[in-house]
This record gives structure tokens, C-alpha cells and sequence, in this order.
């Protein structure tokens, strides 16, 4: 079946550091990615995503490339700031199906 | 901006209650969702709705039911609580119809549900 994995967390880095966030799916066919971010108290917010193999998604600073031959959506950030502290899910959506895959997400906690 | 908000954020039942958690968004969105958030097993989608009085089962419907009966609003409701429903509950809702159901999914702030 369809599924998700994401590196575990937390991650902690301090302010101004390189971020990435691994994440590999396993999907039958061409799955949209996403990546949501949840900050502290609030429910899900859509981050970024693409569509297609080789499309970049990016928000925020944030980026996340589609992979197809290594079936990947890594999350990077060149630089991350206190206010970047959340919990991050990466995500897939198939045009066949209904619902979003997510993964178990990855808290980021980021020092001054 | 859309907004989708939830009844409670802190809910404490006993078991065996019934327990109603009401979820409203003000965007006209077809497809509306219910999901329940544990640590390290992410989200898991209980029951969704692609329109007034459809409803469909999700991956984990067992002990929950919903009933939405105006498009703005969608409720999930869990017949005789019990301890291992104690979670955190998030609503969804996404525009598009049925055939192409809306993968930009918007977020309630959640429901902390204890079961004591």
C-alpha cells in the first residue's frame, strides 16, 4: 500500500543552521507530496508541494524537490529561525484515492 | 482566509459517554474530514464527507460515527467513549467534488480529547 516515512524527530538546531528533513514514500503509480507544518497549538497548514516528478516545491524559505527515482520529498531550509519550531509532516495524495497519506512527523526545535 | 473551527480545545469525558466534537468551516468547501493525531503514528483519517449526508470510512471508523447535515458543518461522534480514544482530533476541510477530492487540505486547531 501507500505509505509515508519521515525521519524521527526531534531535531534540534540552532538559529541560522542548514535543515533538512528526510522523507521517502512508497506509492503504486504518481502521488502528489506535500509537506505541512503544525505550530504549537494550531491545527495543520499547508507548506508547500508538487505535483509531478522533478517539480520544486517552496514557501517560506523552505524547499522540497519530488524524486522519483529515489522516491523522496526531503524538506531543506538554509537557514531556520526560533519562529521555524513546529512539527513537520510530509505527505502524499494519489488522484485515485481520496485521502492524504501522512507521515508520523518531525518535531524541529530551534534555539536561539 | 479560510477558517475551520472546532467546538472545544480541551475536552475531558468519562467512559462510556457519548461525546459529540462539532467542527464548522466558513470557505463552502464539498469535502470535509475527521482525523485523530497520536504521537509517532502521525494522522489517521477516521471518517470523511464529500457532501451533505455522504459520508464515507476512513482507515480507523470503529467506535466513531458523523453526521453532517448542513455543508458548513460536520460532526464526529464517539457512541461510548472509552480510554483508547483519548487523542488529539483534528477537522479538514478541502474544496472540490467527489471525483477529484481537494488535496490542500485546511485545518481546524484541534480537540485535546481525555477519556478518564
Amino acid at each position: 500500500g501507500n505509505s509515508v516515512t519521515q525521519m524521527e524527530g526531534p531535531v534540534t538546531l540552532s538559529e541560522e543552521a542548514f535543515l533538512t528533513i528526510n522523507c521517502t514514500y512508497t506509492a503504486t503509480g504518481y502521488p502528489s507530496l506535500f509537506w505541512y507544518v503544525q505550530y504549537p497549538g494550531e491545527g495543520l497548514q499547508l507548506l508547500l508541494k508538487a505535483t509531478k516528478a522533478d517539480d520544486k516545491g517552496s514557501n517560506k524559505g523552505f524547499e522540497a524537490t519530488y524524486r522519483k527515482e529515489t522516491t523522496s520529498f526531503h524538506l531543506e531550509k538554509g537557514s531556520v529561525q526560533v519562529s521555524d519550531s513546529a512539527v513537520y509532516f510530509c505527505a502524499l495524495w494519489m488522484d485515485s484515492s481520496y485521502k492524504l497519506i501522512f507521515g508520523s512527523g518531525t518535531r524541529l526545535l530551534v534555539r536561539p | 482566509d479560510v477558517k475551520v473551527t472546532q467546538s472545544s480545545r480541551y475536552l475531558v469525558k468519562r467512559t462510556g459517554e457519548k461525546v459529540f466534537l462539532e467542527c464548522v468551516q466558513d470557505m463552502d468547501h464539498e469535502n470535509m474530514f475527521w482525523y485523530r493525531q497520536d504521537p509517532g503514528l502521525g494522522l489517521r483519517l477516521i471518517y470523511f464527507s464529500y457532501d451533505v449526508k455522504m459520508k464515507e470510512k476512513g482507515d480507523i471508523p470503529e467506535g466513531y460515527s458523523v453526521s453532517r447535515e448542513k455543508k458548513e458543518r460536520f460532526s464526529l461522534i464517539l457512541e461510548s467513549a472509552s480510554t483508547n480514544q483519548t487523542s488529539m482530533y483534528l477537522c479538514a476541510s478541502s474544496p472540490s467534488g467527489r471525483g477529484a477530492m481537494g488535496y490542500e487540505q485546511y485545518f481546524g486547531p484541534g480537540t485535546r480529547l481525555t477519556v478518564t
